[in-house]
């Protein structure tokens, strides 16, 4: 597979459910990042990992859990989630220069829909 | 944080117009891209462009960093162009590791009718 893929591409979770969310890419960068993108809103930056080190969690509420075991993946734990959690969630992946600073191009995956009930 | 303001929200165009984007954004950037989502919800690379101009086929984009805008021209579009463009900055000097992340706007819906 080329780009960044995710899994699963659709997900109906209920509340007390607990799940995860796969990104993966195979492009060689070593940043990482996961978006929401909400109806009739614009896309929020969630978490960032550069060099799989977290540097970013943009006021994320506890029910989402990030986990970058390597520069190629990364995942979004979730639990008890929330109906206002129903969003599309989005991975991307670009190249950093050392030390976490400028990056470049970003790429994004397919997305996961998320619907929670 | 830094703004980041599209224009306009909403397109409507015949097949075969030419278009016009705007984006303006509030600071100096170190990075600036141009995105097509499509109806599935993929974000689609079209343009890095944080100064100069660059074309794609139909597609070109114009960045003037120094006052503060991008432009993309979509000529001769097409059906398969619909879809919303978003404009996406990312801003920060070197050592200010928190800063570099991408703000977008909101977007412009494009429809292109047969």
């Amino acid at each position: 597979e080329t780009g960044v893929t995710q899994t699963p591409r659709h997900l109906v979770m209920g509340m007390t459910n607990k799940k995860s969310l796969k990104c993966e890419q195979h492009l060689g960068h070593n940043a990482m990042y996961w978006y929401k993108q909400s109806a009739k809103k614009p896309l929020e930056l969630m978490f960032v990992y550069n060099f799989k080190e977290q540097t970013e969690n943009n006021s994320v509420p506890s029910r989402f859990s990030p986990e970058c075991p390597n520069s190629s993946h990364l995942f979004l734990h979730l639990h008890t989630l929330q109906p206002e959690d129903s969003a599309l969630y989005l991975c991307a992946s670009s190249l950093r220069t050392s030390g976490g600073g400028s990056s470049y191009e970003q790429y994004f995956g397919p997305g996961t829909r998320l619907t929670v009930t | 944080g830094i703004q980041v303001e599209q224009s306009p929200p909403d397109l409507i165009l015949q097949e075969g117009a030419n278009s016009t984007l705007r984006c303006n954004f509030s600071d100096s950037v170190n990075n600036l891209q141009w995105f097509h989502q499509n109806p599935w919800g993929q974000l689609i690379n079209l343009f890095y462009i944080p100064s100069g101009t660059k074309q794609n086929g139909r597609l070109s984009a114009t960045t003037v960093a120094t006052e503060r805008y991008s432009l993309l021209y979509i000529s001769s579009s097409q059906t398969t162009d619909s879809g919303v463009y978003f404009c996406a900055v990312e801003q920060g000097g070197w050592g200010r590791g928190s800063n570099y992340k991408l703000t977008f706007g909101k977007g412009t819906l494009l429809t292109v009718n047969p």
